[in-house]
């Protein structure tokens, strides 16, 4: 079936380092949403992206969409002790039954 | 607030017994979704439906059945025919055509 990839499958950083998680699938996608879940919480839309190439901006939070639509990545700027969670991507393959296929999560855990 | 409501938090099943979860949303959402989340695995589709009285199997519906009986509701039974059960169960919606999932707080289902 149609999977999408993502990576790494855990990251630990510093309190104020960069932070990037990364999705790739192997087909096409029509759109590509994110989304966080806080630990013991659900999972919280943050955005979606439908344009070749699109970069979208939510203040310390960049996304990006691959030229091809195969991949994203959503970067932090100086992570905060609130960024901590796991963070999913979730594709839209050309001609699903408006269903998506959530990638496997990054959870980031910020040291104070 | 309209929002996705999910009953109960925590639910602890015998083996050989039949579940309901609840998923119940006032949200005026046409599209709702069950997904299953175990760790190190995303989230997982079980059932999914566009409309009432219209449900789709997902990528994992054995031992599950669901029915959408009103706009607002979308319950999901685990049966005794699904083999490992124990897991995280999320509840979603969104309007028609759209893929930014509004997700309820989830039942952590459990069996002794």
């Amino acid at each position: 079936g149609q999977q999408v990839m993502q990576i790494p499958q855990y990251q630990h950083v510093q309190e104020g380092e960069d932070f990037t998680t990364y999705c790739n699938s192997s087909t096409t996608l029509s759109n590509i949403q994110w989304y966080k879940q806080r630990p013991g919480g659900h999972p919280v839309f943050l955005i979606q992206l439908v344009k070749s190439g699109e970069v979208k901006k939510q203040k310390r939070l960049t996304f990006q969409f691959g030229e091809a639509k195969k991949n994203s990545s959503l970067h932090i700027t100086a992570t905060q002790t609130t960024d901590v969670g796991t963070y999913f991507c979730a594709g839209r393959y050309s001609g699903g039954y408006q269903k998506v296929t959530f990638g496997t999560g990054t959870k980031l855990q910020v040291i104070p | 607030d309209g929002g996705i409501t999910q009953s109960p938090k925590y639910l602890f099943r015998k083996e050989g017994q039949n579940v309901t979860l609840s998923c119940e949303q006032n949200l005026n959402h046409d599209a709702m979704y069950w997904y299953r989340q175990d760790p190190g695995q995303g989230l997982r589709l079980i059932y999914y439906s566009q409309i009432v009285n219209d449900f789709q199997k997902g990528d994992i519906a054995e031992g599950y059945s669901v029915s959408r009986e009103k706009k607002e509701s979308f319950p999901l039974t685990v049966t005794s025919a699904q083999k490992n059960p124990t897991a995280f169960y999320l509840c979603a919606s969104s309007r028609s055509g759209t893929e930014d999932y509004t997700f309820g707080s989830g039942t952590r289902l459990t069996v002794v």
